[in-house]
């Protein structure tokens, strides 16, 4: 049971350079999340799926594009990388939110810088 | 509007001596709340929880924390601190709705001196 894994662990871009993010959960959770986490900041959320074939934007969706075709896999993409993206860039899954359901499991991260 | 605030960024102890890692949250629910730890290089991990049972709650490695509506807080306390404990914290609120989105606060980087 790996839990959230995440697909690559580091990466660095030129400008406008373009690369997806994979992410997998094998729990069988529904929902799933993309967060950046830059120093001083917290985490902030870029979009997330309430299931297989839905995604929906977070608080800092510019610049990205997702997809869930698989319940399992949830994927990010950066379609003209900017030094703005230079990031570390966590996944997570949770079951489907209900009283005391909403804690979130959190993949290892990928750091990206961008050139 | 959920939010969070950690009130102090930084926070340095020495080994063996307590740990108070402060949070304040604003909800218009009653809010379910966590602690999250994140080791260097790491990904985050839940500390512990609170969901409207018990106003004191329980953690893993020693941590717990306890929920004040009154004072709108949730602090993070540990009786005594371990070298292994050095690591990012974040206090956290659900958002209520039926979409599971978590709100952070900025963290707080905790240094154990030996």
């Amino acid at each position: 049971n790996a839990g959230v894994t995440q697909t690559p662990k580091f990466r660095v871009l030129k400008t406008g350079q373009s690369m997806t993010l994979l992410c997998a959960q094998d729990m069988n959770h529904e929902y799933m999340y993309w967060y950046r986490q830059d120093p001083g900041m917290g985490l902030r959320l870029i979009h997330y799926s309430v299931g297989e074939g839905t995604t929906a934007k977070g608080e800092v969706p510019d610049g990205y594009n997702v997809s869930r075709l698989k319940k399992q896999n949830f994927l990010l993409g950066l379609e003209s990388a900017a030094p703005s993206q230079t990031s570390v860039y966590f996944c997570a899954s949770s079951q489907t939110p209900r009283v005391g359901r909403y804690e979130q499991y959190f993949g290892p991260g990928t750091r990206l810088t961008v050139t | 509007a959920q939010s969070v605030t950690q009130l102090d960024s930084h926070v340095s102890v020495s080994e063996g001596t307590p740990v108070l890692l402060r949070c304040n949250y604003s909800s218009s629910y009653s809010p379910s709340l966590f602690w999250y730890v994140q080791h260097p290089n790491k990904g985050l991990q839940l500390l512990l929880k609170y969901t409207s049972a018990a106003t004191l709650v329980k953690g893993i490695n020693g941590f717990e924390a306890e929920f004040k509506k009154s004072e709108t807080s949730f602090h993070l306390t540990k009786p005594s601190a371990h070298m292994s404990d050095a690591a990012e914290y974040f206090c956290v609120v659900s958002d209520g709705g039926n979409t599971g989105k978590l709100i952070f606060g900025q963290g707080t980087t905790l240094q154990v001196k030996p």
